[in-house]
């Protein structure tokens, strides 16, 4: 079956220390991983998918099938990085059918 | 553009009444997805239409239906409403061929 688990319901840190959101899944087969966001009265928006290889916001992303891990790190964060973070898996081939984590509620303290 | 627009913001309803949710999209997308987020639980697929004229069952299908009126609009039906399903309920649309999922602002829906 196709699971996405976020341990952390809730994650607080202070502006300009490390972050790093886990993300573990199971899926048999290829599948395509991405970091959803949720800021404050915003709509649900894309952040990074691993295909991408890319950084956006200073997040990055490394998809670890030994591990089955798609951990989110940022190196300093900062106060508007507050905010609901999904991890989702989709297949690659096939409908392209999200399933979503438990979400991970990032607070950045001053 | 105002991409993925969802109508109504928020809805009470009680036991047994019926409504339905009204999603558009005007980015020409092939593929349309129902969502519903709890509290805990993330975002759950309802229903999705992978291209206009098809529509399947995603993982909480039960107590809802759904139309896809054309290639813009896909609604989602409750017949009789239950307790169970206060939720927030999110619609999205996808090019075909896969990746980003646009989403829209959201309908908060309560059930007494």
């Amino acid at each position: 079956a196709q699971r996405v688990t976020q341990p952390e319901k809730l994650l607080s840190v202070f502006k300009g220390a490390p972050v790093e959101l886990k993300c573990n899944y199971s899926y048999s087969g290829s599948p395509e991983l991405f970091w959803y966001v949720q800021y404050s009265r915003q709509r649900l928006q894309l952040l990074l998918r691993h295909i991408s290889r890319e950084s956006i916001k200073g997040f990055t992303a490394d998809l670890n099938k030994g591990e089955t891990s798609f951990h989110l790190k940022k190196p300093f964060a900062q106060e508007e990085d507050s905010a609901m973070y999904y991890c989702a898996l989709t297949s690659i081939q096939g409908a392209q059918k999200l399933v979503f984590g438990q979400g991970t509620r990032l607070t950045i303290n001053p | 553009n105002a991409g993925v627009t969802q109508t109504p913001k928020f809805q009470v309803l009680k036991t047994g009444q019926s409504m339905t949710l009204q999603c558009a999209q005007d980015m020409n997308h092939n593929s349309m997805y129902w969502y519903r987020q709890d509290p805990g639980m993330g975002l759950r697929l309802i229903y999705y239409s992978a291209s206009e004229g098809t529509t399947d069952k995603g993982e909480v299908p039960n107590g809802y239906n759904v139309s896809r009126l054309n290639k813009r609009e896909f609604s989602l039906r409750l017949e009789s409403a239950a307790p169970s399903q206060t939720s927030v309920y999110f619609c999205a649309s996808q090019l075909a061929g896969g990746g980003e999922q646009f989403f829209g602002p959201g309908t908060r829906l309560t059930v007494l």
